[in-house]
């Protein structure tokens, strides 16, 4: 596609339940980034994906997230047993292999706990 | 490890004034420096980007930054704001070479008033 497209935008949970957030890298793009931004706080890093080599899970805060992606197509963020403080923005980007070329941005998901 | 400071966390100013936004970085190894813009409700967009060559890199928008060694900084600035410049931006630095996973900074909030 002509960006990278994440779903839902915005997801509403209970305290406990498990949520699914997707990404959709653009077309062709090796690279494929997830990151968590807290109201008010920069980007943290979580995991990254670079075509079939094993991600680097080095950011990810516990071990209720993990994520896949098949290939250099979508990939989905799992965050089991939701807490409060998971409540925040997560963001996908995605960029041509070793890039120089700068990240793509998706608009995010905003996530809530209630 | 990089890290990345943005000094401060917002910056007002009136419309047609000049704007700096300051960054600093550390790190132990040759760095590629990125500035992004965050509009309301959006995913991040790159600003501009410096890899190599001259220190002065001009952007998007009117943007120029400054790459600044010996400082470790990467100053974004832009002679004459609109209120369409309004919005979030954050600095992130990665190493020129190995791992290819942007760090952050905490973001500016831009404010431009009328």
């Amino acid at each position: 596609g002509a960006g990278v497209s994440q779903s839902p935008s915005n997801k509403v949970t209970e305290k406990g339940k498990d949520v699914e957030l997707r990404c959709d890298p653009i077309s062709g793009h090796t690279a494929l980034y997830w990151y968590r931004q807290r109201l008010g706080q920069g980007l943290e890093f979580l995991i990254y994906f670079q075509g079939n080599s094993a991600p680097d899970k080095s950011g990810l805060p516990s071990d209720r997230f993990s994520a896949e992606r098949t290939g250099e197509s979508v990939s989905t963020l799992t965050i089991q047993r939701t807490q409060q403080e998971d409540s925040a923005v997560y963001l996908c980007a995605s960029s041509p292999t070793g890039t120089v070329y700068g990240y793509t941005f998706g608009s995010g998901t905003r996530l809530t706990v209630v | 490890a990089q890290s990345v400071t943005q000094l401060d966390s917002q910056v007002p100013v009136f419309e047609e004034a000049p704007v700096e936004l300051r960054c600093n970085y550390s790190s132990s190894v040759s760095v590629y420096l990125f500035w992004y813009v965050q509009y309301p409700n959006q995913g991040l967009q790159l600003l501009l980007k410096y890899l190599s060559g001259s220190t002065l890199v001009k952007g998007i928008n009117g943007f120029e930054a400054e790459f600044n060694k010996s400082q470790t900084s990467f100053h974004l600035r832009k002679p004459s704001v609109h209120i369409s410049d309004t919005a979030e931006y954050f600095c992130a630095v990665r190493p020129s070479g190995g791992s290819y996973i942007p760090t952050f900074g905490r973001g500016t909030s831009l404010i431009v008033h009328p």
